[in-house]
């Protein structure tokens, strides 16, 4: 069964400072990986997503991840917070059930906080 | 179009009463899906529909529902409610390579 880790339930960064939450999968086969947001009272939003393309990926808001095989990583960063960015982020693996089912096993997700 | 719609935003309902969320998408997807969310916690997969067929039910009580009228639609038909049920309910739609497109949610409150 693939699951992930996300490191720290509460990360607090001032603004300007760089945002690095981190998450670490487990899957017997290679993965598809994502990255949600969620703002307070609202649904997920793709941030960005690794499909065994290019090990960087760049999503929207100016996040971006790196899928590092050998440390089983996909850490999102963002270089510079803004206050906007303060919601709560989970990381999710796909695992392909069958046909076109795909099942989100996701983190317990990281809470951004960003102070002024 | 990237978007999942879900109606209604806010339900409140008795423990005896009978209610409805709908979700549509116009992406073209084959699978979609319901899942619960419990405040402060990760979404947790209740069904999963494919080509309109029931493919996973993740052991959800009978008082849950589901229903795929058509490709575009989703149901979840709601009976007899727990207070403990109480939660936001998230429609998603995938696509290629398990992406999930998530709508906003209803958020229900069992009285």
């Amino acid at each position: 069964a693939q699951s992930v880790t996300q490191l720290g339930s509460h990360v607090s960064v001032s603004e300007g400072a760089l945002v690095l939450l981190r998450c670490n999968y487990s899957s017997s086969v290679p993965p598809y990986l994502f990255w949600y947001v969620q703002y307070p009272n609202q649904g997920l939003q793709l941030l960005l997503k690794y499909t065994s393309a290019a090990t960087l990926v760049k999503g929207i808001n100016g996040f971006e991840a790196e899928f590092k095989k050998s440390e089983t990583s996909f850490h999102l960063t963002k270089p510079s917070a803004h206050m906007s960015d303060a919601a709560e982020y989970f990381c999710a693996v796909s695992d392909r059930s069958g046909g076109s089912n795909y099942k989100l096993t996701f983190g317990k997700g990281t809470l951004l906080t960003v102070n002024p | 179009d990237t978007e999942v719609t879900q109606t209604p935003k806010h339900l409140v309902m008795g423990m005896t009463n009978k209610k409805s969320l709908k979700c549509e998408q116009h992406m073209g997807h084959r699978a979609m899906y319901w899942y619960k969310q419990k405040a402060k916690k990760p979404p947790e997969l209740m069904f999963v529909y494919s080509y309109e067929k029931l493919s996973i039910n993740e052991s959800v009580p009978s008082r849950f529902s589901p229903e795929c009228p058509n490709s575009s639609l989703l149901n979840l038909h709601l009976h007899a409610l727990q207070p403990e049920d109480s939660a936001l309910y998230l429609c998603a739609s995938s696509g290629e390579q398990g992406v999930g497109y998530f709508g906003p949610g209803t958020r229900l409150l069992v009285l």
